[in-house]
């Protein structure tokens, strides 16, 4: 079963503009981390927080997390045209395991 | 600096027949992973390696064995492939045991069978 879900699933936005993407997860977690997946491509971890941390800033990520509510939410300001991808958060299961969401595919329109 | 490399990239397979999917890093890294990605279903673990010879299910383990007889490679085999298991195959290897550590991917294995 998938421990984190997207929200939107897809998202269209203009260059320029911020992209916010939503994390939900089910269970207690030590920390969440975020991809970046390419078309055709694999994926690429972007960014981790831990449970004791509230808001981490990388470049022009931003992403926040609530374990009262457990969710997550990941920023990107300014978009580009190569922020085209679909994004995913991961949560650990354990200290061996990952368990993904299914995703939101955003297209940055030029 | 490779990373992550899988083989083959494409394959269509008729029902029943069998194959090997190849997974190298060239990173030392401890821990591997099988993923399948399906549309609208994210990734779904396979199997996993903790370490060189050690092998462990994931959530959709029926229908595949591994292997980890060396520690940079991770074999992931299809016995008799099944339509189902038409999918993008993804690995991926991690360094440590330390938890959080993120996971490095390869580009996939696009895998069709008719």
């Amino acid at each position: 079963s998938q421990q984190g879900e997207e929200d939107p699933q897809a998202l269209s936005i203009q260059e320029g503009e911020n992209a916010t993407m939503n994390c939900s997860y089910k269970t207690s977690i030590n920390n969440l981390q975020w991809y970046r997946q390419n078309s055709g491509r694999g994926l690429v971890h972007l960014i981790l927080i831990r449970s004791n941390e509230r808001e981490k800033h990388s470049g022009r990520l931003r992403v926040t997390l609530d374990t009262s509510k457990k969710s997550s939410s990941l920023l990107i300001t300014a978009s580009r045209a190569a922020d085209t991808a679909s994004y995913f958060c991961a949560t650990s299961q354990g200290a061996q395991k990952l368990v993904f969401g299914q995703g939101t595919r955003l297209t940055i329109n030029p | 600096n490779a990373g992550v490399t899988q083989t083959p990239k494409f394959r269509v397979l008729k029902t029943g027949q069998s194959m090997t999917l190849l997974c190298a890093q060239d990173m030392n890294h401890e821990y591997m992973y099988w993923y399948r990605q399906d549309p609208g279903m994210g990734l779904r673990l396979i199997h996993y390696s903790v370490g060189e010879g050690t092998t462990a299910k994931g959530e959709v383990p029926d229908g595949y064995n591994v292997s980890r007889l060396k520690k940079q490679n991770f074999l992931l085999g299809l016995e008799s492939a099944a339509p189902s298991q038409t999918s993008v195959y993804f690995c991926a290897s991690r360094q440590s045991t330390v938890e959080g550590q993120p996971q490095h991917f390869g580009d996939g294995t696009r895998l069709s069978i008719l």
